[in-house]
């Protein structure tokens, strides 16, 4: 079972910042949390992971709750190409994931 | 860098049939995944090879599913006898080291339909 939730689906302007929201209340301390992305007919793509700490990268940001039960995954000027379906997903130390359905990101122009 | 290459991108067959898909990771990735992605879902791992060991075949329907990784490069996912239910989408991911790192990197996935 999956032990994210996440909405099924949001929609944002263009050029506009994006806050894509995950819960995962039953998260243990050893659990990092992962953020990958599906274009359409396209494989999962990396974007970004963390384990207690905010993370940065090239192409999001992730901000973690101080108690860890919910993150945020931050893109900070949304394109066209950035619609995809988004998936946050808990991985435990055996790096094992659990996919849940994800969020469908819509970019309107 | 070459990325996971899969192939067939597209399989149809009549169920009861038998299939297999191939995949070849990242040179030097240690770690390969087979996923089942139904369309609507996110995907549910089937099998996790560390090298040519398995590490995880759980969720793998052992009775018309198999894997192999036999040199510990590329690896096929067979189906047989395959059923309706087995209609997705088969992707393989691959991971470089065994330590915990961040990132999967995927094929593009073998779509499946079974008739």
């Amino acid at each position: 079972d999956a032990k994210t939730t996440q909405p099924n689906s949001m929609e944002s302007n263009e050029e506009e910042p994006v806050h894509l929201p995950c819960n995962h209340s039953t998260i243990s301390g050893t659990d990092y949390i992962h953020w990958y992305r599906q274009l359409p007919s396209q494989g999962p793509e990396y974007v970004i992971h963390g384990l207690t700490s905010n993370v940065n990268n090239r192409m999001a940001s992730l901000a973690i709750a101080e108690d860890r039960k919910s993150s945020t995954l931050i893109l900070h000027r949304a394109t066209l190409r950035d619609a995809a379906v988004y998936y946050c997903i808990l991985g435990d130390s055996n790096y094992q994931l659990i996919w849940g359905a994800g969020t469908k990101l819509i970019i309107k122009p | 860098e070459a990325g996971v290459a899969q192939s067939p991108r597209y399989k149809i067959i009549e169920k009861r049939q038998s299939v297999a898909f191939w995949c070849n990771p990242i040179s030097g990735h240690a770690t390969l995944y087979w996923y089942q992605q139904i369309l609507g879902q996110g995907p549910k791992l089937l099998i996790q090879f560390q090298n040519n060991g398995v590490v995880d075949d759980s969720q793998l329907p052992k009775d018309r599913f198999s894997a192999e990784r036999l040199k510990g490069v590329d690896s096929t996912l067979k189906i047989q006898p395959a059923k309706l239910e087995d209609s997705a989408v088969y992707l393989c991911a691959s991971r470089a080291g065994t330590e915990y790192s961040g990132e999967l990197f995927f094929g593009e996935g073998s779509r499946l339909t079974v008739l």
